[in-house]
């Protein structure tokens, strides 16, 4: 059974530094390309930050309303893939789900992180 | 970046009612498209990728069309586990891009 469950959200100031992460199980963590999705309370979803696997070179790819301030990065000998989040903002108030990516898109997802920015 | 436009954003429906949501992107993506069903609290849950294939497990009264520009989410005879908020996503080119939701509520 695919799992996936993040962890490591809280109250942070805005101006903070944040890492989240999200650990894999039930299926080979190296093979998929793994995504953060966002969704601020009461708003839709956006796809905040993708790591694709080693056959396509870790390649990394960002939002623009986060590129410069968060970093993807994963570990595959732990089946773990961190988002560090950097200089946050107000507007960054979200639950931050993890994913798997097949197919382009994500299929399974975790149960998601709250993060409160907030002075 | 590619816009989705959703619609309509919410709707009321009864069990057993044939329902049908669109999304409209701002471009060309193919076939790249696919379908998300959340309910409150809870993660979103993939129905459709590719536009039409249906994820494994997801019952065969959810269905996908379209391409291009034009997609369509159709529900035939509504259930009452399916009252939740339905998302489309694009995947042509990244950043993928959701609609607005759509919000499936009981009349």
């Amino acid at each position: 059974e695919v799992q996936l469950m993040e962890s490591g959200g809280h109250l942070v100031q805005p101006g903070g530094s944040l890492k989240l992460s999200c650990a894999a199980s039930g299926f080979t963590f190296s093979d998929y390309s793994m995504d953060w999705v966002r969704q601020a309370p009461g708003k839709g979803l956006e796809w905040v930050a993708r790591m694709r696997d080693k056959a396509y070179t870790y390649t990394t790819q960002y939002a623009a309303s986060v590129k410069g301030r968060f970093t993807i990065s994963r570990d595959d000998s732990k089946s773990l893939v961190y988002l560090q989040m950097n200089s946050l903002k107000t507007e960054d108030t979200a639950v931050y789900y993890c994913s798997r990516d097949s197919y382009g898109n994500p299929d399974y997802w975790g149960q998601g992180t709250l993060v409160t920015v907030s002075s | 970046d590619i816009q989705m436009t959703q619609s309509p954003s919410s709707l009321s429906a009864s069990v057993g009612d044939r329902v049908t949501i669109t999304c409209r992107a701002s471009q060309d993506i193919r076939n790249d498209l696919g379908w998300y069903q959340q309910k409150p609290g809870k993660a979103p849950k993939r129905l459709i990728y590719a536009t039409s294939t249906l994820q494994s497990g997801v019952p065969s009264r959810f269905s996908g069309s379209g391409s291009g520009t034009e997609f369509t989410l159709t529900i035939t005879s509504l259930q009452p586990e399916d009252f939740a908020t339905y998302y489309c996503l694009q995947y042509n080119t990244y950043p993928g891009t959701f609609g607005q939701g759509t919000k499936v509520e009981i009349k």
